[in-house]
């Protein structure tokens, strides 16, 4: 099985900062990597798909980069709306899940 | 609108059944790929079973032999029947379609929680 692991596991941060979050898989996964944003009581939320494609709907500030085992979802300049947990997602080899990164106010 | 609503939770004990339903609107679910997911209290997401719109499907060993999805092409809405539950069964269950090819999760519904308890 395809082993995910998310660092860091949290992070405090203000309005307007540069956030990155990376998602590392256990071993490679070419570009099957998905990116979800969740808030307390709601369903996750698809923000990046493939890597690097955006799905539609979602803000540009949100990008992702990266293949084969090493991924990196950047939020350039964080909004009140952005404090969530972040996971990430691999579907090379069946589907996991990263633990997430919770992402909250300094 | 293109939704999913879940609907089929509860309280069960352990080696109960239930099965869960998920009816979409706006969009077909026998043409596109289904999953289910999970989400334990206080814990990350687990993916549990995928329909493909072929009809092939697919379990994470976790719920193997136990759980089954299918759909009802005429209702145009999805199940999962839960068999032998345990208490590490217990969380809330989303239904999601799949954008397919990269099996990204592009529409959720809100979740029903299945709680597994004596």
């Amino acid at each position: 099985d395809i082993q995910m692991t998310q660092s860091p596991s949290s992070l405090s941060a203000s309005v307007g900062d540069r956030v990155t979050i990376t998602c590392r898989a256990s071993q490679s996964i070419s570009s099957y990597l998905n990116w979800y944003q969740q808030k307390p009581g709601k369903a996750p939320k698809l923000l990046i798909y493939a890597a690097s494609s955006l799905q539609s709907g979602v803000p540009s500030r949100f990008s992702g980069s990266g293949s084969g085992t090493d991924f990196t979802l950047t939020i350039s300049s964080l909004q009140p709306e952005d404090f969530a947990t972040y996971y990430c997602q691999q579907s090379y080899s069946a589907i996991t899940f990263g633990p997430g990164t919770k992402v909250d106010i300094k | 609108e293109v939704q999913l609503v879940e609907s089929g939770g509860g309280l069960i004990q352990p080696g109960g059944s239930l099965r869960l339903s998920c009816a979409a609107s706006g969009f077909t679910v026998s043409s596109n790929y289904m999953s289910w997911v999970r989400q334990a209290p206080g814990k990350g997401l687990e993916w549990v079973s995928v329909i493909y719109s072929g009809g092939s499907t697919y379990y994470a060993d976790s719920v193997k032999g136990r759980f089954t999805i299918s759909r009802d092409n005429s209702k145009n809405t999805l199940y999962l029947q839960m068999n032998s539950l345990r208490a590490e069964d217990t969380a809330v269950y989303y239904c999601a379609r799949d954008l397919g090819g990269y099996n990204a999760f592009d529409i959720w519904g809100q979740g029903t929680m299945v709680t597994v308890s004596s």
